[in-house]
């Protein structure tokens, strides 16, 4: 069956920090991929996605490639902020029917 | 603007009683979810629906139910048999006859706490 495998948190950065979430997968065809992010209290919100292998989703700063060679889709940011402190989740779709499969989340707590 | 609303945010449960959370949406989506998430901890699927009228159990169904009478609504009721219901609980919508590209939609949550 399909799983997704992030980096365990939490992750505690400084203040424009440079960022890397981890983040594989194993599937049986081609996936969509997706990155959610959850502040606290609140549900999750998409933050990017990319459909196919080479794509890059890009959104508020952040960034993920769909390397289909090695199975990732890694989430990075160049200079982390406090307000993106939060829960961030991967997550793939696999064909019709659009069930998504999702990691167990990554906390990142930014320090000013 | 479309989206998917939940409610009540907060919500408090006596022990042995039932409870029902309440998730609607009007994005006209087919499919519906429910998931648990407790503190520190990743998402567990509770039930999900994909068309008006019919529901699967997910991963942790026992001590829950659903029902699915109108494509807007997908109330989730927490009864007196789900022996730790304390968590916070997330509904989420999406296309579901898609080609899996468009990912979910979800509700801002209610936090459910056993009193």
């Amino acid at each position: 069956g399909n799983s997704v495998t992030q980096m365990e948190g939490p992750v505690t950065l400084s203040e424009e920090a440079f960022l890397t979430i981890n983040c594989t997968y194993t599937a049986t065809g081609y996936p969509s991929l997706f990155w959610y992010v959850q502040y606290p209290g609140e549900g999750l919100q998409l933050l990017l996605k990319a459909t196919k292998a080479d794509d890059k989703g890009s959104n508020k700063g952040f960034e993920a490639t769909y390397r289909k060679e090695t199975t990732s889709f890694h989430l990075e940011k160049g200079s982390v902020q406090v307000s993106d402190s939060a829960v961030y989740f991967c997550a793939l779709s696999e064909g019709a029917g659009n069930m998504l499969t999702f990691g167990g989340g990554t906390r990142l707590m930014v320090k000013p | 603007d479309g989206g998917i609303t939940q409610s009540p945010k907060y919500l408090f449960r006596k022990e042995g009683q039932n409870v029902t959370l309440s998730c609607e949406q009007n994005l006209n989506h087919d499919a519906m979810y429910w998931y648990r998430q407790d503190p520190g901890q990743g998402l567990r699927l509770i039930y999900y629906s994909q068309i008006v009228n019919d529901f699967q159990k997910g991963d942790i169904a026992e001590g829950y139910s659903v029902s699915r009478e109108k494509k807007e609504s997908f109330p989730l009721t927490v009864t007196s048999a789900q022996k730790n219901p304390t968590a916070f609980y997330l509904c989420a919508s999406s296309t579901g006859s898609g080609t899996g590209v468009e990912g979910y939609t979800f509700g801002s949550g209610t936090r459910l706490t056993v009193v």
